[in-house]
């Protein structure tokens, strides 16, 4: 039973055109990540929401965007892709930051042309 | 936020136990000590999870000395499906915290 789902799996777009990828999860939790995550290297945190509360890093470019309009989903907004944005995008939730357990989606690798 | 610091990677053989050692020197009164798998195209997987002294699972143990100033994760007898990048990650007790990855120890079990 999926808990975190993500759609696309794979996107394939080209350079500057939008893409968005969703996030839904059927946990009903208050929390939910975005991480990018490029080959060899660590998920690296863009941003999270707790509940409608947006939570940037300040690392984050603002090519990124991201939109909760429920609970249960939640999407990442790429204005104008790069080729350095080429990258798995992984979705994460989770109840309560500490003792719970953070769930996460498959991903969803983005290629960028 | 508490930075850790782990082994770049690690190799081991089917069979033997499997001790990560991760370093949390900042770590905080509110913080937690958790561990994650990933193989590669997944998403992170929880592991483990503790505050002090030993927490012992299904598929590891982590033990936290007094001053939580490091962690060691144990796996015990691994397999070659035990090949994963592993993640220590310090997060604190709260409702809404971030939730920072390290640098992560990349495990090679071999037969």
């Amino acid at each position: 039973d999926a808990m975190v789902i993500q759609n696309p799996r794979y996107q394939v777009t080209q350079f500057g055109k939008p893409v968005t990828l969703s996030c839904s999860q059927t946990l009903n939790h208050n929390v939910m990540y975005w991480y990018q995550q490029k080959s060899s290297q660590a998920p690296k945190l863009l941003f999270h929401y707790y509940d409608k509360d947006f939570n940037n890093e300040a690392d984050t470019p603002d090519n990124f965007q991201s939109r909760r309009p429920n609970t249960s989903f939640c999407f990442l907004d790429i204005r104008s892709p790069g080729l350095g944005d080429a990258a798995m995008y992984l979705c994460a939730t989770v109840g309560l930051a500490g003792t719970d357990t953070q769930y996460f989606g498959p991903g969803t690798r983005l290629t960028v042309l | 936020l508490a930075k850790t610091t782990q082994p770049i990677s690690m190799d081991s053989y089917e069979g033997q136990e499997v001790n990560i050692t991760c370093s949390h020197n900042n770590i905080a009164t509110n913080d937690y000590i958790t561990w994650y798998q990933q193989f590669p195209s997944q998403g992170p997987r929880f592991i483990i999870q503790g505050y002090k002294t030993k927490v012992t699972n299904e598929v590891a143990s982590l033990f936290i000395p007094a001053d939580r100033k490091s962690s060691t994760l144990s796996l015990p007898r691994v397999s070659l499906s035990d090949t994963a990048v592993y993640y220590c990650l310090v997060v604190e007790y709260s409702s809404a915290s971030k939730i920072i990855f390290g640098s992560g120890t990349r495990l090679s079990i071999r037969p």
